[in-house]
Parts: structure tokens; sequence; C-alpha cells
């Protein structure tokens, strides 16, 4: 069966200090990987989403980035924290787009 | 831009009762599926539904496609606190498309 690990779980980093959140999947092949913004108690915001190795899709202008080197690894990363990146945050896989699985989330905290 | 548009956003009922949430969109959707988010986690998908005016049931809730796939509905019967968390509906694509998420409906369910 396919599972998705995220991590850490917590995480609090001082404003400028960099970011790296990573994300594998197991059981599956080439699965589209995403990676989600949430706002407290709201929905879901769409920051990159990958076909591929190597193959990354911004969504929106922002202070990160995103890596896929392998088949079932993204990372989610940033040079400098801004407050403004505090939030939770989520890694999804889905295959043909037909539902996403998600990991546990990541709530950042940049102070 | 293909957007889900939820309602309500915030439903506070008592034990018992019934309830509808909607999602609705001017986009098609090949599919669409629903999930349920509870603190502090990543979104559990319920159901996925691809046919125009499907109707699937899970124990006390009851999911619909639309005729013309643009729109859905979650209706909970006797909604108990357990039911209680952040219901967002999510539309696929054909081919590689991202998926699209609602914007959330958040419900409470009191004793």
């Amino acid at each position: 069966s396919q599972t998705i690990h995220q991590w850490p779980a917590t995480l609090v980093q001082p404003v400028g200090s960099p970011l790296s959140l990573e994300c594998t999947v197991e059981g599956t092949s080439n699965p589209n990987l995403y990676w989600y913004r949430q706002a407290a108690g709201r929905g879901l915001q769409l920051l990159f989403y990958s076909v591929g190795i190597g193959q990354i899709s911004s969504e929106v202008p922002q202070n990160l980035s995103a890596s896929r080197p392998q088949d079932r690894q993204f990372i989610l990363s940033s040079k400098k924290l801004l407050l403004s990146d505090s939030g939770f945050y989520l890694c999804a896989w889905s295959d043909l787009n037909t539902e996403a699985f998600f990991g546990q989330g990541t709530r950042l905290t940049v102070v | 831009t293909q957007l889900l548009e939820q309602s309500p956003q915030f439903l506070s009922i008592q034990e018992g009762e019934n309830l509808t949430v909607y999602c609705n969109s001017s986009s098609v959707f090949s599919s669409l599926q629903w999930y349920r988010q509870e603190p502090g986690e990543g979104p559990v998908l319920l159901v996925t539904v691809v046919t125009g005016g499907e109707v699937k049931k899970l124990k006390r809730l009851t999911f619909q496609f639309g005729d013309a796939r643009k729109d859905s509905s979650l209706h909970i019967t006797a909604a108990q606190p357990g039911d209680t968390g952040l219901y967002l509906c999510a539309g696929g694509g054909t081919g590689f498309q991202k998926l699209v998420f609602g914007t959330g409906t958040r419900l409470l369910v009191s004793p």
C-alpha cells in the first residue's frame, strides 16, 4: 500500500533562517506531488506541483522553492524565511488526479 | 482559472440535526472528491464521484455529483460530534491537471 511521510511535524524558525521540509512517498511510482499551504481553518493554497523528477511548477510567486531530486521525494525550501511564511504546510501525492493523499502536515512558525 | 466555492463557510449545529454542504463551480470536472480534515492533520479522502448525477452513501453521509459535473453536495444525517471538522471538496481533470480544492466548510457539532 502507498504511504506518504512528511517531516517535521512542527517547526519554529527565526526570520531570515533557511527552511527545508521533506516529503517522501512509498508504494507508488511516478506520482504527481504537491505542496500546499493552509491558513487556519481554511482551504488549501497550491504552492508547487510536480509531474516528474526535476519538473516543478509554481503556482504563486513567493519566498519558497521546491525540488524533486528523486521520483518519490519532494522538498520545500526557503533561503530566508519571512514572518508571512508561517502556516500549515501539506504535502500530497495523486495518481492521474483522481484523488489526493496527504501527509500529516508541518506547522511552521516563523518568529 | 478553475474555482470551487463551498457553502456555508462555517456551520455550527446540535447533535442529531441534518445538514448539507455545497460545492459549486462554473467548470466541469471529470471527478470530484470530498475530504475531511481534523486540526493538525492532513485531509483524509471520504469519497470520489465520477459520473454526473452519481450518488454515494457512506453511513450517514450522502454525496451527490451534479448532472453537469460542475457541482456537488454532501448531506449528513443525524450529525454527531465526531463529524466535526473541515470539509473540503476537490475537482480533478483529465490528463495532468492539478487538483482544485474548494474553499472549505468548517463544521462544529455540539453534543
